[in-house]
This record gives structure tokens, C-alpha cells and sequence, in this order.
């Protein structure tokens, strides 16, 4: 089927971790690839994205690289900080215009 | 920025209640969205639509219906609300087309629980 899976949460990590979340897809095809962010109390916003194989998206010192091989879209940091504490949603585009597919979302929290 | 302002954030209603919940947005975007978002489960698309007075079913559009009379504002209805639709609802839009660069911009959640 066509479906978003990431690696299940809580994560819970030390200020100045190295985080990767996992996230997997299945579709036919290459389709865009993003990763939404969740913070406490707020809708969600789009974090970054990559639209054909091989592209690396980043942002805010995250980075995720759309990989066709594995059909894998892990997102990573090098130094995580208290501020980076959300859920994080791992998507891929659908095939009607505009329709996005979400993975059940992977909530960290960062300690000081 | 894009605004897009959901009317209620916490709702508590009665089973069997008729629900509205509004959705506003301040970009002049084509596309609208509702969501709800479980634990486990992520975002599950209930209603889209593409233009004023068009709708189109998502994923699990059942009990559920959406009114787009202006372009700016898109409402979900629970027709007679039941506790299976407790559940975090999440209004979206983003402009023509959903192309890439084109994200959906979301507002910040209605809350709701039914008792």
C-alpha cells in the first residue's frame, strides 16, 4: 500500500545528542518527501522536504536525504537542543494534488 | 505569514450534538484541509477541498461533513457527535495545485471531546 512509517516515540535524549528518527515509505514511484514539526501547543509546519532521490533537505541543523534504494527519508541532528522538544512527522506526498500521507509521528523530548 | 485560525481550541460537547468547527485563513489559498491527529495513529485526512462549494472525501470522511461557502473559510460538522470523535482536529490549506513548493500551512488545533 502506500503508507509513512517511523520509529515509534518517545525519544527521549540529552542536550547535545545526536538524534536520528527513522521513516520508511512504500509507493509507487518517487514521491516527495517531507518532515513536519509539531511544537507544544501549535499546528504543525513543515520542517523540510526533498522532491526526487538522492536530494537532501535541511533546516535548523536537521537534514534528512531521500534515499530510493531503501526507500528511507531518517532524520538527523548532531547536537540536539532543549528547544527542539515536539513531535516530529515524517510525510510523503499522495497522488491527488495537494493530499499529504503522515506518519503516526515520533514526539522527542531533549533534557538538559 | 499565513494564518490559519481555528475558532475553538478546547470543545466539549454531548454525544449525539451537532458539532461546527471553523477554520479561517488569511492567504487566499485554494486548498483546504481537515484533519484529526490520534496518538499512534498521526494525521488522518477526513474532508479536502479544492475551491469554493467543492469537496472531496479523505480517508475517513464517515460522520463527519464540511462546508466551503467562501473561499477563506472551511467548516467541519459532526453531524451527531459520538465519543469515538474525541480527537485533536487540525484545519490546513496551502495554494493551487499542492506542489512542492506549496506546504500546507496548519492552525493550531480544536481540542474536542464528547462525552
Amino acid at each position: 500500500g502506500n503508507s509513512v512509517t517511523q520509529m515509534e516515540g518517545p525519544v527521549t535524549l540529552s542536550e547535545e545528542a545526536f538524534l536520528t528518527i527513522n521513516c520508511t515509505y512504500t509507493a509507487t514511484g518517487y514521491p516527495s518527501l517531507f518532515w513536519y514539526v509539531q511544537y507544544p501547543g501549535e499546528g504543525l509546519q513543515l520542517l523540510l522536504k526533498a522532491t526526487k532521490a538522492d536530494d537532501k533537505g535541511s533546516n535548523k541543523g536537521f537534514e534528512a536525504t531521500y534515499r530510493k534504494e531503501t526507500t528511507s527519508f531518517h532524520l538527523e541532528k548532531g547536537s540536539v537542543q532543549v528547544s527542539d522538544s515536539a513531535v516530529y512527522f515524517c510525510v510523503r506526498r499522495g497522488y491527488q494534488g495537494g493530499k499529504l500521507i503522515f506518519g503516526q509521528g515520533t514526539e522527542l523530548s531533549v533534557k538538559p | 505569514d499565513v494564518k490559519v485560525t481555528q475558532s475553538s481550541r478546547y470543545l466539549v460537547k454531548r454525544t449525539g450534538e451537532k458539532v461546527f468547527l471553523e477554520c479561517v485563513q488569511d492567504m487566499d489559498h485554494e486548498n483546504m484541509f481537515w484533519y484529526r491527529q490520534d496518538p499512534g495513529l498521526g494525521l488522518r485526512l477526513i474532508y479536502f477541498s479544492y475551491d469554493v462549494k467543492m469537496k472531496e472525501k479523505g480517508d475517513i470522511p464517515e460522520g463527519y461533513s464540511v462546508s466551503r461557502e467562501k473561499k477563506e473559510r472551511f467548516s467541519l460538522i459532526l453531524e451527531s457527535a459520538s465519543t469515538n470523535q474525541t480527537s485533536m482536529y487540525l484545519c490546513a490549506s496551502s495554494f493551487p495545485g499542492g506542489g512542492d513548493d506549496s506546504p500546507l500551512h496548519f492552525g493550531n488545533g480544536t481540542r474536542l471531546t464528547v462525552t
